[in-house]
């Protein structure tokens, strides 16, 4: 088992570029979740999907849309990318209805010029 | 407005003492409750669960809960420089939208 992945690990994007981070987790989850790190501001919620079909925002979701491609998938798109959104993007996933454990991918580190 | 308060540290220990690091949340109604220790440069990574009030034993690591005080602590014995990290504490309270995390402690194991 891969456990959650993501990709790209990096990216450098220019002010107004778009892309699209992939996450995928084969742990047969039915939630999952998209996470920012900033330092001195811990884990913030951008978007989670409680179950296949469905997405609702979190704390900071300006700027970011998400896509419940299917059980496994779960993309977070920045259409027009700005300074304020370098950061760390992490996925997690966790099985519904389970006491809360949720399991990280190893992140994206974007910088945004 | 859910929170989890933590001492963002940095906390020094050295080399074979206890390490001893404290998380109150403010959600009464949480359900359980979660360490993760994050290396840097590296995702959070589970090493710790609890349910119940009282102490969790697994290996060197001690979560302790108390949801009178609303307090979760976790207890590091024989700290080894391989523990520095930062340690997050993360509370479920059975919302849909998952865990809170607080922002960390950071810990510096002194050899």
């Amino acid at each position: 088992n891969a456990g959650v992945t993501q990709t790209p690990k990096f990216q450098v994007l220019k002010t107004g570029q778009s892309m699209t981070l992939q996450c995928a987790q084969d742990m047969n989850h039915n939630s999952m979740y998209w996470y920012r790190q900033d330092p001195g501001m811990g884990l913030r919620l951008i978007y989670y999907s409680a179950s296949e079909g469905t997405t609702d925002k979190g704390e900071v979701p300006n700027g970011y849309n998400v896509s419940r491609l299917n059980k496994r998938e779960f993309s977070l798109r920045l259409e027009s990318a700005a300074p304020s959104q370098t950061s760390v993007y992490f996925c997690a996933s966790m099985l519904a209805g389970g006491p809360g454990e949720q399991y990280f991918g190893p992140g994206t580190r974007l910088t945004v010029t | 407005q859910k929170e989890v308060e933590q001492n963002s540290g940095p906390l020094s220990v050295p080399e074979g003492a206890i390490a001893s690091l404290n998380c109150t949340y403010s959600d009464r109604v949480s359900q359980s409750f979660f360490w993760y220790r994050q290396y840097s440069g590296k995702s959070p990574e589970l090493i710790m669960s609890i349910y119940s009030n009282g102490d969790k034993e697994d290996g060197r690591f001690t979560a302790q809960l108390n949801k009178a005080s609303q307090y979760v602590s976790l207890l590091i014995r024989d700290s080894q420089p391989s523990d520095s990290a930062t340690y997050l504490c993360a509370v479920n309270g059975g919302g849909a939208d998952g865990l809170t995390f607080g922002k960390g402690t950071h810990l510096i194991i002194q050899p």
